[in-house]
C-alpha cells in the first residue's frame, strides 16, 4: 500500500498569512494526487486535482504543486473560511490512501 | 456535477449488519465509478471501497474485504454496501463518492454522509 504523510498535523496561521501543507508518498504516484478542505460535520471539498489543477470554484488563493512523492498545497493568503483540516488522497492505485491531515487554526 | 445522498446508516449490535444506499442524480450514472469512504469520529479520511461503472470490477480495504460488499443498480442510478459481521470500530460516518473519468480518476463528488454507529 502506498502511505500518505502530511505535515505539520496542525498549523497555526493568521488572516493574510501564506500557508503551505506538505504531503509525502512512499512510493511514486505521478500527478495522482487529490487535495480536499473539510470542515466540521461536512463532506470532504476538492481543491485540487491531478496534483496542480485547481477544481471549478474553487479561489485562485489556493495551488498546488509536485509530483512523484513530493506535494505542496500553499494557501496565498489565508482567509477566515480556510480555516478547516486539509487532506491529500494518491489515487494512483488501489487501496486508494488518505494523509491523516492537517488541521488549519487561528493563531 | 452528480448529486449524491446516502442512506440506511443507523445504531447496530457487533456482529449485526446493515446495508447502505446512495443515490445518485445523474442519467449517466452508469459512466461513474463509485467509492465508499468512512471516517470514525474524530479520525482522519479512510477509503473502503470502489467499483466501476460496469460493476466489475470492485475493490476492498483489507479492513473491510470478506465482510463488506459494494454493487449497484444501475436502472436506479443507486450504490450499495453491504456491511456483514460489524465490529465497533467499523463505527463512522460513511460517504459515497463518485470518480467522472472524463475530468480526472478520484472521488470529485461526495454525498453529505450517513452515521453508522456498532454498539451493544
Amino acid at each position: 500500500d502506498i502511505q500518505m504523510t502530511q505535515s505539520p498535523s496542525t498549523l497555526s496561521a493568521s488572516i493574510g498569512d501564506r500557508v503551505t501543507v506538505t504531503c509525502r508518498a512512499s512510493q511514486s504516484i505521478n500527478s495522482w494526487l487529490a487535495w480536499f478542505q473539510q470542515k466540521p460535520g461536512k463532506a470532504p471539498k476538492v481543491l485540487i486535482f491531478d496534483a496542480s489543477n485547481l477544481e471549478s470554484g474553487v479561489p485562485s488563493r489556493f495551488s498546488a504543486s509536485g509530483s512523484g512523492t513530493e506535494f505542496t498545497l500553499t494557501i496565498s493568503s489565508l482567509q477566515p473560511d480556510d480555516f478547516a483540516t486539509y487532506y491529500c488522497q494518491q489515487y494512483h492505485s488501489y487501496p486508494w490512501t488518505f494523509g491523516q491531515g492537517t488541521k488549519v487554526e487561528m493563531k | 456535477e452528480v448529486q449524491l445522498l446516502e442512506s440506511g446508516g443507523g445504531l447496530v449490535q457487533p456482529g449485526g449488519s446493515l446495508r447502505l444506499s446512495c443515490a445518485a442524480s445523474t442519467f449517466n450514472f452508469r459512466t461513474y465509478a463509485m467509492s465508499w469512504v468512512r471516517q470514525a469520529p474524530g479520525k482522519g479520511l479512510e477509503w473502503v471501497s470502489s467499483i466501476r461503472g460496469s460493476r466489475d470490477p470492485t475493490y476492498y480495504a483489507d479492513s473491510v474485504k470478506g465482510r463488506f460488499t459494494i454493487s449497484r443498480d444501475n436502472s436506479k442510478n443507486t450504490l450499495y454496501l453491504q456491511m456483514n459481521s460489524l465490529r465497533a470500530e467499523d463505527t463512522a460516518v460513511y460517504y459515497c463518492a463518485a470518480t467522472n473519468y472524463d475530468f480526472w480518476s478520484g472521488p470529485g463528488d461526495w454525498g453529505q454522509g450517513t452515521l453508522v454507529s456498532v454498539s451493544s
